[in-house]
């Protein structure tokens, strides 16, 4: 266990579904982030939340929309998906943005496998 | 745009020997990260680099920075079949509105008994 838990582990969906991705981190962070992994492609950064603001959408169409309640949780909602989005969802987290920040680290989830059929 | 690109992308190598993986990025960065992953897993963090001139080692693997080359490098000493794995290497870039990592396309290690 890392520290940053994301549920479920494994999902499959069909393309008319609506369902959610979960990660929850209680290190203290502040910034989360989410991350799709494709076979044969890089790790994409997809979101990032600062403080709970949004900061960053990384073009990402508008059938994935996050929600950051607050800085310990972080949810991913997914509806009318294709089948090309099936891929690995990582959640990440790391502490406040500072400009003394030498210990500053990431933190991965264990990532929840999605399959859209 | 920041690119990082690694190579090789696949290596397979026997146990026993020594290779290197090589990262190549191309903006200044503030960080640069190396992990590993292992099939369904998530990514264990290996070495972070700070600054020009890093070398950090933790048993088989050395990892150095050149960030006037753009570089850097993670070097396996002595193979060993526990090794195998996918390897990345990130940049980070630190910006008012937060930060960002950039990822590479991972290294695909198989190591051979």
């Amino acid at each position: 266990e890392t520290g940053v838990t994301q549920t479920p582990r494994h999902l499959v969906m069909g393309m008319t579904n609506k369902k959610s991705l979960k990660c929850e981190q209680h290190l203290g962070h502040n910034a989360m982030y989410w991350y799709k992994q494709s076979a044969k492609k890089p790790l994409e950064l997809m979101f990032v939340y600062n403080f709970k603001e949004q900061t960053e959408n990384n073009s990402v169409p508008s059938r994935f929309s996050p929600e950051c309640p607050n800085s310990s949780h972080l949810f991913l909602h997914l509806h009318t998906l294709q089948p090309e989005d099936s891929a690995l969802y990582l959640c990440a987290s790391s502490p406040t943005l500072g400009f003394a920040s030498v210990n500053y680290g990431y933190t991965f989830g264990s990532g929840t496998r999605l399959t859209v059929v | 745009e920041l690119k990082v690109e690694q190579n090789p992308l696949f290596l397979s190598m026997q146990e026993g020997k020594n290779y290197t993986i090589y990262c190549n990025y191309s903006t200044t960065s503030d960080r640069l990260y190396w992990y590993r992953q292992d099939p369904g897993k998530s990514l264990e963090s290996l070495f972070v680099l700070l600054s020009n001139g890093a070398v950090k080692q933790e048993g088989r693997l050395m990892a150095s920075l050149d960030t006037k080359a753009r570089l850097s490098t993670l070097h396996i000493t002595a193979a060993v079949h526990d090794l195998s794995a996918t390897y990345f290497c990130a940049v980070d870039i630190i910006e008012t509105s937060g930060s960002r990592l950039t990822f590479g396309e991972g290294t695909q290690l198989t190591v051979n008994p």
